[in-house]
């Protein structure tokens, strides 16, 4: 397996613009995990899906951000209008409950995206 | 809300020497506490976990033990080698959501060699 893919690794946009991040979670992983990482806030639930029903998004910033899973495959989180703000590394990051015991899930990450909004 | 304090937020350390990293948790309900190991530039990966049951588990240099009376648990690195230079995440279930992890802010390991 591939691991979590995560493209694009990096993006450089100007203020304004809407980013489109995308996410392949590994295959038979059925919660996906959408992170932010910052020097100043260290790593950031924003969203987290489960059998591609988002569970809990008090973690998303403000209406500016969405995410959205259509199929167990593939999850995007976009920013529309983003800003200077925003710029930070995202991970996406899916798991599986191991032993079919909930609260013990390994969570494998992805190799984020730098996103630069100038 | 969980809420997970980490110290020291940098350690330098001398090769083969020992390395303690600590976190604190606030919700005593929390059950799973991992610790993940970040090197420059990469991802976040999962160097070991333990649960609330356990008070220690190791796995060969590394060691992870669990207080839970305290609500305080520590990673420990022995003879510590170069490449254990990187950021190191501990977290906690948030209580009543058996998914989500509340991570610590972070402790920068550097090992002079």
């Amino acid at each position: 397996d591939a691991g979590v893919i995560q493209s694009p690794r990096h993006e450089v946009t100007e203020m304004g613009q809407e980013v489109t991040l995308r996410c392949k979670p590994i295959s038979g992983h059925n919660s996906l995990f959408w992170y932010r990482q910052t020097m100043m806030r260290g790593l950031e639930l924003l969203i987290y899906f489960n059998n591609n029903v988002p569970i809990d998004d008090s973690g998303m910033p403000e209406d500016r951000f969405s995410a959205k899973m259509p199929n167990a495959s593939f999850s995007t989180l976009k920013i529309q209008p983003s800003e200077p703000r925003d710029s930070a590394v995202y991970f996406c990051a899916s798991s599986y409950p191991r032993g079919g015991a909930p609260g013990n899930e390994k969570l494998f990450f992805g190799s984020g995206t730098q996103l630069s909004v100038l | 809300g969980e809420n997970v304090e980490q110290h020291p937020s940098t350690l330098s350390v001398q090769e083969g020497d020992s390395a303690v990293i600590k976190c604190t948790y606030s919700d005593s309900a929390s059950n799973y506490f991992p610790w993940y190991k970040q090197e420059l530039g990469k991802r976040p990966q999962l160097i070991i976990d333990i649960r609330s049951n356990v008070g220690e588990k190791k796995d060969q240099r590394i060691a992870v033990t669990l207080n839970k009376t305290a609500k305080h648990f520590s990673l420990h690195i022995t003879e510590t080698q170069p490449e254990d230079s990187a950021v190191y995440f501990c977290a906690a279930t948030l209580s009543g959501s058996a998914r989500q992890l509340t991570f610590g802010s972070g402790t920068q390991l550097t090992v002079l060699p």
